[in-house]
């Protein structure tokens, strides 16, 4: 069974830093893509960051360029969102997804809530 | 970037109805459109990829159609459990890979 659970989040100042995490189980990590997907209170869905499995490709949407960094530990079936220099409009519930076939976010993990607030 | 827009915002619609909610992209994605459920307080689910194609599991009362610029997520007959929230979204060519606005589907 195909298991993502993310963890790190939290009450973060403007400014401010925190890690996520997303644990993953049930397939093999290496052979997929991994993206984190965000939801602002009552919004609706923004893809963040995507990652490939030899963690080669990064890409970004522009509002996290340079504050954000993803990356991935296969050893550890483990994925990661450092992020940096964090915004009120970086609230959020942070979901990472496993992609298939590059670009289908086939299982999602059940959430993490990152408030920034001063 | 492309835009996704899905029409309607809401509904609501009856048990046994057939609903229909159409998503429009800013410009040409071929078929590389996908449609997530998204019940509350729980996180989004694949319904259907690559327009059309159906995911391990979803009832086969869901269908997805169109290419190009126009696509259709279809509903044949309203059950309960159906009440949630839908989004379409493209991943043609490179990020970002944009999602609609949504729309939220209640049972009357």
């Amino acid at each position: 069974e195909v298991q993502l659970e993310e963890s790190g989040g939290g009450l973060a100042q403007p400014g401010g830093s925190l890690r996520l995490s997303c644990e993953v189980s049930g397939f093999t990590f290496s052979s997929y893509g991994m993206v984190w997907v965000r939801q602002a209170p009552g919004k609706g869905l923004e893809w963040v960051s995507y990652i490939s499995g030899s963690s080669t490709t990064k890409f970004y949407t522009d509002s996290v360029k340079g504050r954000f960094t993803i990356s991935r530990d296969n050893g550890k079936n483990s994925l990661y969102l450092q992020m940096n220099s964090l915004r009120d409009e970086d609230t959020a519930i942070y979901y990472c997804a496993r992609v298939e076939l590059s670009t289908i976010f086939d299982y999602w993990g059940q959430g993490t809530l990152v408030t920034v607030s001063s | 970037d492309i835009q996704m827009t899905q029409s309607p915002s809401s509904l609501s619609a009856s048990v046994g109805d057939r609903v229909t909610i159409t998503c429009r992209a800013s410009q040409r994605v071929d078929k590389y459109v996908n449609w997530y459920q998204q019940k509350p307080g729980k996180a989004p689910k694949l319904l259907i990829s690559a327009a059309s194609s159906v995911h391990t599991g979803v009832p086969s009362r869901f269908t997805g159609s169109g290419s190009g610029t126009d696509f259709t997520l279809t509903i044949s007959s309203l059950q309960p459990e159906d009440s949630a929230t839908y989004y379409c979204q493209q991943s043609y060519n490179t990020p970002p890979y944009t999602f609609g606005q949504g729309t939220k589907l209640e049972i009357k």
